[in-house]
């Protein structure tokens, strides 16, 4: 059980352009998602705490007009990259946690944006 | 602020026994994670402490001491595929998860 979906599991688009990343969870229900990022050889680094229905919350640095995250249902959050640029290439995360008072995050496979 | 510490990097042999420390200063405790991450891979779940003592799960084995803001990772048996990196984190009094750097083991044959 506790299974996260991801996709696309890696994209390639242009400077400019935007880009949608959905993180779902597949057989239980996610008051609160996560939006990580990591670049290479370095630690995960949390953009933002998605609750259902409500607006979602950055962490410091973190542009919420460019990085859109939208969490409508209890099995689906989306993150936009709206008009993408190099910089942004990472491997993006999301990951869950259920209802029952269980602090353990179930992470999804993660997306590799690539920003060309 | 919220600190958590871990070594950068470890090495150790095939076969052998290492240990992964992490300390933390955090606002309030709410239990500790062990995640493994392989590279370009998302961290998988390994243990979860919240009470004292030491808790044993196959060739994983993970301790917490509360009293003294720490934590450690022992691996026993060591194979190559447990070369990942290995990512401690607290949970804090508004039930965040505050992650450590991480610290990556290389396993020599």
């Amino acid at each position: 059980g506790a299974v996260v979906s991801q996709h696309p599991s890696w994209v390639i688009c242009k400077s400019g352009t935007s880009v949608k990343i959905e993180c779902r969870s597949l057989d239980f229900q996610a008051t609160t998602m996560f939006w990580y990022r990591q670049f290479p050889k370095q630690s995960l680094m949390l953009m933002a705490t998605s609750n259902e229905g409500s607006k979602a919350t950055y962490e410091q640095g973190v542009e919420k007009d460019k990085f859109l995250i939208n969490h409508a249902s209890l099995t689906l959050s989306t993150l936009t990259v709206t008009s993408a640029h190099p910089e942004d290439s990472s491997f993006y995360i999301c990951s869950a946690r259920g209802q029952k008072k269980d602090y353990e995050q179930y992470f999804g496979p993660g997306t590799r944006l690539t920003v060309t | 602020g919220q600190n958590i510490d871990q070594p950068t990097e470890m090495t150790a042999t095939e076969g052998a026994i290492v240990q992964i420390n992490c300390t933390y200063q955090t606002s309030g405790f709410n239990g500790l994670f062990w995640y493994q991450q392989h590279a370009g891979e998302a961290p998988t779940f390994l243990s979860y402490n919240v009470l004292d003592g030491l808790e044993e799960k196959g060739r994983f084995s993970s301790f917490l001491s509360r009293s003294k803001g720490y934590s450690y990772l022992l691996l026993k048996e060591l194979q190559m595929k447990d070369s990942a990196s290995y990512l401690c984190a607290v949970v804090d009094s508004n039930y965040q998860l505050i992650w450590g750097a991480g610290t990556k083991l290389i396993i020599k044959p």
